[in-house]
């Protein structure tokens, strides 16, 4: 049963490119939540998806974008990068099965996005 | 607003010893989950133990377990016998009904042979 995975493993892009980062839940689950963890801090919640639909989003502006496919996997897209925007990008998945608090996400590896 | 705060960036231990990562956390909604996870060097969160906030008891998971004091609001991780495979970082995280985890900043542990 393989866990969540994510695409790639590491990404070098400059200021003012495109990014796009790939996660794949884990098997029986159908949400998908990203979180960015700049270096030294706590991951902070972008956007979670759920039935193809963005449900919940962060504090992040609008350059943060995302997508659900139909197999529940999802995609993280950034466009215009900063400086800033350097950090570990987390997926994590979860089941709809689940309404209350106790939902455990279930993460995975990581993508490390450094912009030069 | 929901907050996690840690307060300790760095803790050293010595191996086979007990030790306490403090997490309080401030909520106005009275149904709530906080977990713990690890986060080695690799970078993936690796979940440790979970607390309801209707929990009566303090959850325990091997050499994890919780101190929930409800009223001071506080969530604190201990580790009993401390190995060198526990030198990691440490967040604390909060969720309610159908949210977001919400982290605090962290905790390094380092265990000492």
């Amino acid at each position: 049963d393989a866990g969540v995975t994510q695409s790639p493993t590491h990404l070098i892009k400059t200021r003012g490119q495109q990014v796009t980062l790939r996660c794949s839940p884990k098997s029986g689950h159908d949400t998908v939540s990203w979180y960015q963890q700049a270096l030294g801090q706590g991951p902070q919640f972008i956007f979670q998806y759920y039935e193809e639909e963005e449900r919940q989003r962060g504090n992040f502006p609008d350059r943060f974008s995302g997508h659900q496919f139909p197999n529940y996997s999802s995609e993280l897209n950034v466009n215009a990068l900063l400086l800033g925007d350097s950090a570990l990008y987390l997926c994590a998945s979860g089941s709809s099965l689940f309404r209350g608090p106790y939902n455990e996400q279930f993460f995975g590896p990581g993508t490390r996005l450094t912009v030069l | 607003a929901q907050k996690i705060t840690q307060t300790q960036p760095g803790m050293f231990v010595q191996e086979k010893e007990a030790v306490t990562l403090d997490c309080t956390y401030d909520t106005s909604d009275p149904s709530y989950g906080l977990f713990w996870y690890k986060q080695p060097s690799s970078g993936e969160m690796i979940f440790l133990i979970y607390q309801g906030s209707y929990d009566q008891q303090n959850a325990t998971e091997g050499r994890y377990s919780l101190n929930f004091q409800k009223a001071r609001k506080s969530a604190n991780l201990v580790i009993s016998a401390s190995q060198l495979g526990d030198s990691a970082m440490y967040f604390c995280a909060m969720r309610e009904v159908g949210g977001k985890l919400i982290f605090g900043q962290g905790t390094e542990l380092s265990v000492k042979p």
